[in-house]
């Protein structure tokens, strides 16, 4: 079951600015544990977008960036291009469930 | 470079068993916290399960008591036992590393394998 709520879709046309919510609760996000954020092409593996909240590994666009604030959390998507289209993850811990917890998951469709 | 290979899934009959390994290279399984994540057909991600690197592990509700990992250190390879077995584990499997020296608060996922499918049915 998962226990963070992200929006089911999200749509903007290329170079537009898009962002994607992901609520939790005190638990989770709320408790201070940190978010990240994942994206996964059709039939592929999911792939590491950004961790520790606002941080983005190495080869990540600058495009991509995160914030969070009190239980929730927020990852935009700027200038966006045809190749952002896929599904994105939110991702934290919970300590009442004493394991990892993921985002319900958004859509992303590039106009 | 850092790999992640799984290989096991397949077909099992409801209440049945099934092993799924994760072969590792370019790093050390038993330094790092490994992870196992599924995802159900044309549904979201759900953590299994995580080991620690000290050895100690622990499971999300869904699979307590019916799962357990466990890992070779000499294959460098991490192991995921699924017994009892129902429909709604029927899911691409994934193995998950969390970096070593992470300062934040919890853990993620820096790489993961190309996942292996299960599927339960009668």
């Amino acid at each position: 079951q998962s226990v963070l709520t992200q929006p089911p879709s999200v749509s903007g046309a290329p170079g537009q600015r898009v962002t994607i919510s992901c609520t939790g609760s005190s638990s989770n996000i709320g408790a201070g544990y940190d978010v990240h954020w994942y994206h996964q092409l059709p039939g592929t593996a999911p792939k590491l977008l950004i961790y520790g909240n606002n941080n983005r590994p190495s080869g990540v666009p600058d495009r991509f960036s995160g914030s969070k604030s009190g239980t929730s959390a927020s990852l935009a998507i700027t200038g966006l291009q045809a190749e952002d289209e896929a599904d994105y993850y939110c991702q934290s811990y919970d300590s009442s469930l004493s394991g990892c917890v993921f985002g319900t998951g958004t859509k992303v469709t590039v106009l | 470079e850092v790999q992640l290979v799984e290989s096991g899934g397949g077909l099992v009959q409801p209440g049945g068993s099934l092993r799924l390994s994760c072969a590792a290279s370019g790093f050390t399984v038993s330094s790092n916290f490994m992870n196992w994540v599924r995802q159900a057909p044309g549904k979201g991600l759900e953590w299994v399960s995580v080991t620690y690197s000290g050895g100690g592990t622990h499971y999300g509700d869904s699979v307590k008591g019916r799962f357990t990992v466990s890992r070779d250190n000499s294959k460098n390879t991490l192991y995921l036992q699924m017994n009892n077995v129902r429909v709604e584990d029927t899911a691409v499997y994934y193995c998950a590393r969390h970096p070593l020296g992470y300062g934040g608060n919890g853990y993620y996922f820096d790489y993961w394998g190309q996942g292996t499918l299960v599927t339960v049915s009668s």
